[in-house]
């Protein structure tokens, strides 16, 4: 079965400064989406990045980018010039490509951003 | 444009009341899912239906029961309500294949 561990219940991040959100999966494998999605406190769950596990090249969206290493089953959200709407829940997701596409969750980071 | 709504937004009920969630997408997706969201925040999935034909039945109990009535809609039937039924319940929608889900915005129920 797969799994997601984050291992950051919390973090918390200056305002203008960047942050490095962790997390790992295990999985036997070898085609799969990961994807980090965003709760804020009005608890609607909002898509950040999604990254193809075939695609060697790092997903990035604005501000937000990932570090994907395939071998060593990472992947890590990077929030650059973080800002007090980033606030939230951040969590990894994993889907496998094929099949029952559900997504299996980790357990989320709290992020707090520092004014 | 609300892609994926649901109804209620809230439900507050009596133990061993029978209750509905309704879920709707309009995107065009061919599937649906339920997942829950316990007082930690964790997320799970309970069910997913494939044009109309359920492909993921977790472990859930039997008080639970979804139907999909077309490819665009998902209702999520508890009978029997118990306290620990109390969480978030989110419906989402995706194209299978494609990867991406995109939520509801989720039903807070509370069982008393």
């Amino acid at each position: 079965a797969q799994t997601v561990t984050q291992s950051q219940p919390e973090m918390s991040v200056q305002e203008a400064e960047t942050v490095t959100l962790s997390c790992t999966y295990d999985t036997s494998e070898s085609d799969y989406y990961l994807f980090w999605y965003k709760q804020p406190p009005s608890r609607q769950m909002i898509l950040v990045i999604r990254q193809e596990a075939y695609k060697q090249q790092n997903a990035t969206e604005n501000r937000f980018s990932v570090n994907f290493q395939k071998a060593a089953k990472s992947f890590s959200l990077k929030i650059s010039d973080s800002q007090l709407g980033d606030a939230a829940m951040y969590f990894c997701a994993y889907a496998t490509n094929f099949g029952n596409e559900k997504l299996t969750f980790g357990t989320g980071t709290r992020l707090t951003i520092i004014p | 444009d609300t892609a994926v709504s649901q109804t209620p937004k809230y439900l507050v009920t009596q133990m061993g009341n029978d209750k509905s969630i309704k879920c709707e997408q309009n995107l065009g997706h061919d599937t649906m899912y339920w997942y829950k969201q316990d007082s930690k925040k964790f997320l799970k999935i309970m069910f997913s239906y494939n044009n109309k034909e359920l492909i993921i039945n977790e472990t859930v109990p039997n008080r639970f029961s979804p139907k999909s009535p077309d490819k665009a809609h998902l209702n999520l039937h508890i009978n029997s309500l118990e306290l620990g039924d109390s969480a978030v319940y989110f419906c989402a929608s995706s194209q299978r294949g494609r990867g991406t889900q995109y939520f509801g915005p989720g039903t807070r129920l509370l069982v008393l």
